[in-house]
């Protein structure tokens, strides 16, 4: 079952803008992972963000979890052409080491 | 390339067949996982191993799947009696358990296959 949602499922905007994308989940977490995965390839990883960690940053890449509300938020920045992909966020829940995704968000940056 | 890699990258097969995929994990990493994604969707976990030892499968894992990793590096996934509902794309993952790490799973290209 699919314990992360992504929100929105599909997102438009102009090159330049930024893309925020939110991921709700269910259960505790040790951990939340976002990735991107080009049309019928492999997925990217992009970053973790540890249970105990509020924020993180890696280039235009800015992550927020918030373990009281369940949820996390992908920020990228000055988007460009090439980031054009879906991206899902992942769970590590408890003792489990399988990751549990959500359905993705589509992004799309028109050039 | 130190990356995860996955062969083949396509298979077309007929109802009833057998298939087999193979993964190679990043050549340090003790832990490989596979997982299965339909169109639309994110990816389903399906089976994962510690070294040689397959330590969990998902209950969609049915008795016509089987993985195993026999020396602790590669692992196959065969499929038999192919199914059309099997058409996915089969996604393979390896992290390094241990001391500081935080279960960061690195995915192979995955191997589409489509069942006729």
């Amino acid at each position: 079952s699919q314990q992360g949602e992504e929100d929105p499922q599909a997102l438009s905007i102009q090159e330049g803008e930024n893309a925020t994308m939110n991921c709700s989940y269910k259960t505790s977490i040790n951990n939340l992972q976002w990735y991107r995965q080009n049309s019928g390839r492999g997925l990217v990883h992009l970053i973790l963000i540890r249970s105990n960690e509020r924020e993180k940053h890696s280039g235009r890449l800015r992550v927020t979890l918030d373990t009281s509300k369940k949820s996390s938020s992908l920020l990228i920045t000055a988007s460009r052409a090439a980031d054009t992909a879906s991206y899902f966020c992942a769970t590590d829940e408890g003792g489990r080491r399988a990751l549990t995704f959500g359905s993705g968000t589509r992004l799309q940056v028109q050039p | 390339d130190t990356g995860v890699s996955q062969d083949p990258r396509h298979k077309i097969t007929k109802r009833g067949q057998n298939v087999t995929f193979r993964c190679d994990p990043i050549s340090e990493h003790n832990r490989l996982y596979w997982y299965r994604q339909t169109l639309g969707q994110g990816p389903e976990f399906l089976t994962y191993f510690q070294n040689e030892a397959q330590l969990e499968k998902s209950r969609l894992l049915s008795d016509r799947f089987s993985a195993e990793r026999p020396k602790g590096s590669f692992s196959t996934l065969e499929i038999q009696r192919t199914e059309q509902g099997d058409s996915a794309m089969y996604l393979c993952a390896s992290s390094l358990e241990g001391a500081g790490s935080y279960n960061e799973q690195f995915f192979g290209p995955g191997t589409r296959l489509t069942v006729l």
